[in-house]
């Protein structure tokens, strides 16, 4: 079955370090790869996503994901993050055989300090 | 634009009472619909997910119910509620013809005391 791995529940950095958040999945076949942000209480969206192309994907407010195939991974990477950074970091996965169905990882906390 | 709605905000509920959570989407048609829970530590875990009117696809064997009354109306119930069943639920939609994102609701704060 199909999953995905957040390892990094919480992490907590100063303004302008740099970040990466790790996401690891399991299954064998095509899919496709989501980062989702939560930023406090404002609704889960979009942050970027991987569908085939450019294995290095950018998204919004400067955050980018490369997608490594023979890791399974999908990390997210901000050169220098900011305050306004502060929130909930989801990875998610869907597959072309079922691409109705989202698998979401338990999630990042990122507490980031002024 | 679209949007989407959720209703209530929060909830708190004794055990063993009944629970019906609503979302609509307003600004399209025939979207895929999707319940979710979220746990502190734990995501997003998919409840359920409907394609169509009255099509409704169970992902966890549990205590909640599903409904597609109309086709931008989805609702999330349960005859008798559990301490278990507390938590955060979102609702979302995306678009029949290609799943390329999914847009999350503002989500129900539910409390079963």
């Amino acid at each position: 079955a199909q999953s995905v791995s957040q390892h990094n529940h919480h992490v907590i950095l100063s303004e302008a370090a740099s970040l990466e958040l790790g996401c690891n999945y399991s299954y064998g076949g095509t899919v496709n790869l989501f980062w989702y942000v939560q930023y406090p209480g404002q609704h889960l969206q979009l942050l970027l996503k991987y569908f085939s192309g450019d294995p290095l994907v950018k998204g919004i407010k400067g955050f980018e994901a490369e997608f490594i195939k023979s890791k399974f991974s999908f990390n997210l990477r901000k050169p220098s993050v900011q305050w306004s950074d502060t929130a909930e970091y989801f990875c998610a996965l869907s597959t072309l055989v079922n691409f109705n169905k989202f698998y979401f990882g338990s999630g990042t906390k990122l507490n980031v300090k002024p | 634009s679209q949007t989407i709605h959720q209703w209530p905000a929060t909830l708190v509920q004794p055990v063993g009472s009944p629970l019906s959570l609503e979302c609509t989407v307003e600004g399209t048609s025939n979207p895929n619909l999707y319940w979710y829970r979220q746990a502190a530590g734990r995501g997003l875990q998919l409840l359920f997910y409907s394609v169509g009117i009255g099509q409704i696809s169970s992902e966890v064997p549990q205590n909640l119910s599903a409904s597609r009354p109309q086709d931008r109306q989805f609702i999330l119930s349960s005859k008798k509620l559990l301490l278990s069943d507390s938590g955060f639920y979102l609702c979302a939609w995306s678009e029949a013809s290609a799943v390329y994102e999914q847009y999350f609701g503002p989500g129900t704060r539910l409390t079963v005391t």
